[in-house]
């Protein structure tokens, strides 16, 4: 079965430090979200892109963040200076142009001391 | 009010109960609902999808949404320890928003 897939699993990172994550979507979806949950707290929205740019996108992703897909089939997540607040499970998820689900990968997590 | 409430629980029941999980909502625009689950330090994963209102049903589980009420609700029949998880219900709008709303997820343990 197709699956969204995410690298690294677990990040440990200093505050300030800049931070990459990666995904690689199903490869006919065209929809690509990225979602965070803090532990303990709900799935929060991050961001939405399609056709190449972002269609959406949370209070949440202000400008320390921002998302590229650099070679068509990766999905990457970068934090510019990461905060100690940025520690979370970070989800990346695809769906299909005629489907109304999301898949999601097994997440990143992310620590930042 | 927020758009999404669940009751994130924990809730403990011994093996073989029915459980009810529930969500309401506070948009009338919401179409789609969906009942994810999520084991620790995993993604979720999608178990149920429901367009509009009624009834879905898929082996021991039932997906139940009743717009009137603006309330949804996921029944698990014959509960087995492997049904022990956080579920979590998104909702959306119809037409092209694809951004899911979600609850807070209720953790649910099923003791053999």
């Amino acid at each position: 079965e197709p699956e969204v897939t995410q690298t690294p699993s677990h990040q440990v990172t200093q505050m300030g430090q800049e931070v990459i994550l990666r995904c690689v979507p199903i490869s006919n979806h065209l929809y690509f979200y990225w979602y965070r949950q803090i532990l303990g707290q709900k799935v929060e929205f991050l961001v939405s892109f399609y056709n190449n740019e972002i269609s959406e996108k949370s209070e949440i992703f202000d400008d320390q963040f921002s998302v590229e897909r650099p070679d068509g089939s990766n999905f990457t997540l970068k934090i510019r200076s990461t905060k100690l607040e940025d520690s979370a499970m970070y989800f990346c998820a695809s769906m299909g142009n005629w489907a109304n689900v999301l898949t999601f990968g097994a997440g990143s997590r992310l620590t930042v001391l | 009010q927020k758009e999404v409430e669940q009751d994130p629980g924990p809730l403990s029941v011994p093996e073989g109960a029915i459980v009810s999980l529930n969500c309401t909502y506070s948009n009338s625009a919401f179409q789609y609902f969906m009942w994810y689950r999520q084991y620790s330090r995993k993604g979720p994963e999608l178990l149920m999808y429901t367009y509009s209102s009624g009834n879905k049903e898929d082996g021991r589980f039932t997906a139940q949404v009743d717009k009137s009420s603006k309330y949804i609700s996921l029944f698990i029949r014959d509960s087995q320890p492997s049904d022990s998880a956080t579920y979590l219900c998104a909702i959306r709008e119809a037409g092209n928003n694809r951004k899911l709303i979600w609850g807070l997820g209720t953790s649910l343990a099923v003791n053999p």
